[in-house]
């Protein structure tokens, strides 16, 4: 079955720029998708399609996806962004299709 | 708006059986599939598996087929997952979310998730 790996944890200063891996086989021939988890709170989808942002989502949320890695960038991060964050794709190959989520990156907002 | 809105949580023994909802709103039920996905305690997200409201097509994730059942009553915009007895390893949030009407299946929203807990 196809496997998402993400670091556990990614640090970063307020201002500054977070950069979260997602690492498979191939991903750039797949759409990645991303889900940001604040403690105690549901998933929300803040990037589709390895680039595209849903309504509401601040321009500072990009993604990109090429060869073995997709990476979501946080520019000028804050503290609110310190949460849980999961890649997915569909995994359409063997015998049975469906979703694959990576392990999730922990940011911390130093 | 549109929305999904799960029932509230559930505290269980083993053995028991369960049946949790998700409320859908704001959209064409029927058109879009509902995925379940399960968070245990300080884990991440695992994809249980998805259906279609409109006929009940389900796919299951080849982790869960068999130990849980989805459905749907599209009379009430209501999506189903129930269990028909309980493990303590079934303790977990419980989240259910619409997929994409595309075919690379993201997902938004969620609904709030359902917490359930199963104890002796």
């Amino acid at each position: 079955s196809y496997v998402l790996t993400q670091p556990p944890s990614v640090s970063v200063a307020p201002g500054q720029t977070a950069r979260i891996t997602c690492g498979g086989n191939n991903i750039g021939s797949k759409s990645v998708h991303w889900y940001q988890q604040r403690p105690g709170q549901a998933p929300v989808l803040v990037v589709y399609d390895d680039s595209d942002r849903p309504s509401g989502i601040p321009e500072r949320f990009s993604g990109s996806n090429s060869g073995n890695t997709a990476t979501l960038t946080i520019s000028r991060v804050e503290a609110g962004d310190e949460a849980d964050y999961y890649c997915q794709v569909w995994d359409s190959s063997g015998d049975h299709p469906g979703v694959v989520f990576g392990g999730g990156t922990k940011l911390t907002v130093l | 708006e549109v929305q999904l809105v799960q029932s509230g949580a559930e505290v269980k023994q083993p053995g028991e059986s369960l049946k949790i909802s998700c409320q859908g709103s704001g959209y064409s039920f029927t058109s879009y599939w509902i995925a379940w996905v399960r968070q245990m305690p300080g884990k991440g997200l695992e994809w249980m598996g998805i259906i279609y409201p409109g006929d009940s097509d389900t796919r299951y994730s080849p982790s869960f087929q068999g130990q849980v059942t989805m459905s749907a009553d599209k009379s009430i915009s209501t999506a189903y997952l129930q269990w028909s007895s309980l493990k303590a390893s079934d303790t977990a949030m419980y989240y259910c979310a619409r997929t994409s009407s595309t075919s690379s299946h993201w997902f938004d929203p969620w609904g709030q998730g359902t917490l359930v807990t199963v104890s002796s």
